[in-house]
């Protein structure tokens, strides 16, 4: 069985700190991550996924996350924060067979303050 | 390419009513996946669908809800008698042929289901 725990629901950030949002996970089977971006009333955007190969994965719009299997995480990060970067941010699991099914943290709310 | 469609948008039915939701796939992709988004809370898997085939259903209430994917035309998922809890986002995905590594899910803009 998989699952996923994203730490803190919310997260507030002043615009040019750190963002960093965690996530840890659980998995029987060598895990394919994911973090999604949902703005509001919207779908769901692909920022980046680790499924082999390089621990450390960059995405769109400057996030980054890293694979670190002996913490069972996947936190995400990118330098400096910027008020687009305002949205909800999901974590997600899959065990690679079934690309389309997954398993997704609460999520976390970033607000971006000026 | 067109991404994923959904529609309608928003659906607004009273308790009792029928919910009819409809999703295309990405051009090219047979598979289909729908997802439940309650308040507050993250996306949970409901079923995963090839065409004409139901292939994991197991996040599918056992009531009320079912989905098809037939072979011509989008992919339906139906909630019979709804009820204020049915009151949710509901997400499709689709993604390519399985079998390849790196395969990924891509997301409509859902349909927002309110029951009244």
């Amino acid at each position: 069985a998989q699952s996923v725990t994203q730490l803190g629901s919310h997260v507030s950030v002043s615009e040019g700190a750190l963002v960093l949002l965690r996530c840890n996970y659980s998995s029987s089977v060598p895990p394919y991550l994911f973090w999604y971006v949902q703005y509001p009333n919207q779908g769901l955007q692909l920022l980046l996924k680790y499924t082999t190969g390089a621990t450390l994965v960059k995405g769109i719009n400057g996030f980054e996350a890293e694979f670190k299997k002996s913490e069972t995480s996947f936190h995400l990060t990118k330098p400096s924060a910027h008020m687009s970067d305002a949205a909800e941010y999901f974590c997600a699991v899959s065990d690679g067979n079934q690309g389309g099914k997954l398993i997704f943290g609460q999520g976390t709310e970033l607000s971006v303050k000026p | 390419n067109a991404g994923v469609m959904q529609n309608p948008r928003h659906l607004v039915r009273r308790r009792g009513q029928e919910a009819r939701l409809r999703c295309s796939p990405m051009k090219g992709h047979s598979h289909v996946y729908w997802y439940r988004q309650l308040p507050e809370e993250g996306l949970k898997f409901m079923v995963y669908l090839q065409k004409e085939n139901i292939i994991d259903e197991s996040g599918m209430p056992k009531e009320r809800f079912s989905a098809e994917f037939p072979k011509e035309g989008p992919s339906i998922l139906r909630i019979q008698q709804v009820v204020r809890g049915d009151s949710a986002a509901y997400f499709c995905a689709s993604s390519p042929m399985t079998g390849y590594t790196n395969t990924e899910a891509f997301f409509g803009q859902g349909t927002r289901l309110t029951v009244v």
